[in-house]
């Protein structure tokens, strides 16, 4: 398996744009999980999907992020409009179901560095 | 309010050494508490998983220890080698989910 994929790597972009950041979970993984990274937070909970259903956006920071998995190879999150402080790395992970053997363990992606100008 | 803590500042020691990396929480019950590896411009990795009915976990060269009444967990790399250097990050599970919520991490840097 490859592993959790993402794109884009990297994303430039001008405040007041659309970004919109992709993830491919590991097949046969049930929960998707996307989190923020900075020097002054660490790593934060955005949101997380349960088979394809988001169960907890509360670390949405406002209503400008939105997220969705419209089925389960696929996920979006998507910031309209972008900030200056939107600037972070963005990362997916993905689990097993969490009754299996291993199914406490997040497999992430590379994650996309984004910064908003 | 809940908090987890790892030093902020970077570890520095030299090859063959033991390296010994802190987590502390407050406020927390956890199930269960991991280690994540993460190196510059990757995503964290899976290391290891205690639970918190046990004191000390073992995998090649880590060992992990977990004590609850401390509420303290140490991460331990024998023998440590330049390829160790990167960031730890401890992550804490409450019981009755199994969401992780990350500290900051702490860096290590293994000088040859």
């Amino acid at each position: 398996d490859a592993g959790v994929i993402q794109s884009p790597r990297h994303e430039v972009t001008e405040m007041g744009q659309e970004v919109t950041l992709r993830c491919k979970p590991i097949s046969g993984h049930d929960y998707l999980f996307w989190y923020r990274q900075t020097m002054m937070r660490g790593l934060e909970l955005l949101i997380y999907f349960n088979n394809n259903v988001p169960i907890d956006d509360s670390g949405m920071p406002e209503d400008r992020f939105s997220a969705k998995m419209p089925n389960a190879s696929f996920s979006t999150l998507k910031i309209q409009p972008s900030e200056p402080r939107d600037s972070a790395v963005y990362f997916c992970a993905s689990s097993l179901p969490s009754w299996a053997p291993g199914g406490e363990k997040l497999f992430f992606g590379s994650g996309t560095q984004l910064s908003v100008l | 309010s809940q908090k987890i803590e790892q030093n902020s500042e970077a570890l520095n020691i030299q090859e063959g050494k033991t390296a010994t990396l802190t987590c502390n929480y407050t406020n927390y019950s956890p199930a269960y508490l991991q280690w994540y590896r993460q190196d510059p411009g990757r995503g964290p990795v899976f290391l290891l998983l205690i639970r918190e009915n046990e004191k000390e976990k073992r995998k090649e060269r880590l060992k992990v220890t977990f004590d609850t009444t401390l509420k303290q967990s140490l991460f331990h790399i024998t023998a440590s080698q330049p390829a160790d250097s990167a960031t730890y990050l401890c992550a804490l599970v409450p019981g009755g989910s199994y969401i992780p919520t990350f500290g900051r991490g702490t860096s290590l840097i293994v000088h040859p």
